[in-house]
């Protein structure tokens, strides 16, 4: 177990669908990064928040958002879903934006049919 | 990412020696990392090395940088076959907190 957990761990869900993804970062860290993992693309940095505020932004599309709680947790949100967002999204956290290497969730499979 | 090129996958005998290699463009690369992925787990940070040092040793594991050909390698001495996995290089660069993360190299450990 890293500490940082994400939920669900597996998403099945059709076109034109929108869903939230969670992720609670390890105890103590207060940046949070998102990164999706896809056979085509490989692992692609989509965003991240250090306190509650958004820090640096990635290949995101529109159709996606994030945010950060004040309790530090983080969702991410994916609407109007596409076959090609099915993808492995992993949570990560670190202490600090420049924390070197950080600790990765286990990831949330989403498939959408 | 495409600043990060890795071999796709390395097949090694148990007990021999493992080196992955892995290649970068960015000059100002600040921090070079090697992860771990096991099936349906999340990525380990395995180890790290600052860009300024040339080689940096963690039990089994040996990473070498060479700075000039942007050049970082892992060995892994004695593989076992728990060290079957997906292994990917990242990199840092200053102010860009993000990682960028070669295709990985997936080792296979045969007995």
């Amino acid at each position: 177990d890293s500490g940082v957990t994400q939920t669900p761990k597996h998403l099945i869900t059709a076109t034109g669908q929108r869903v939230t993804l969670r992720c609670s970062p390890r105890s103590g860290d207060l940046s949070v990064y998102w990164y999706q993992q896809s056979l085509d693309q490989g692992l692609q940095f989509l965003i991240q928040y250090y306190n509650g505020e958004e820090r640096a932004k990635g290949n995101i599309l529109e159709r996606f958002s994030a945010q950060q709680f004040p309790d530090l947790h983080s969702e991410l949100n994916l609407s109007s879903l596409e076959l090609g967002d099915s993808a492995l999204y992993f949570c990560a956290s670190s202490v600090s934006p420049d924390d070197y290497g950080y600790t990765f969730g286990s990831g949330t499979r989403l498939t959408v049919v | 990412g495409e600043d990060v090129e890795q071999s796709l996958f390395l097949s090694v005998r148990e007990g021999d020696s493992s080196v992955i290699n892995c290649t970068y463009t960015d000059s100002s690369s600040t921090y070079l990392y090697w992860y771990k992925q096991e099936p349906g787990a999340g990525l380990q940070l395995l180890t790290y090395i600052f860009s300024n040092m040339d080689m940096k040793q963690d039990q089994r594991l040996t990473v070498l940088l060479n700075k000039k050909d942007k050049h970082l390698s892992l060995r892994i001495a004695d593989t076992q076959t728990g060290d079957s996995a997906i292994y990917f290089c990242a990199e840092s660069t200053p102010g860009d907190y993000k990682l960028s993360f070669g295709a990985g190299t997936t080792v296979t450990v045969r007995a």
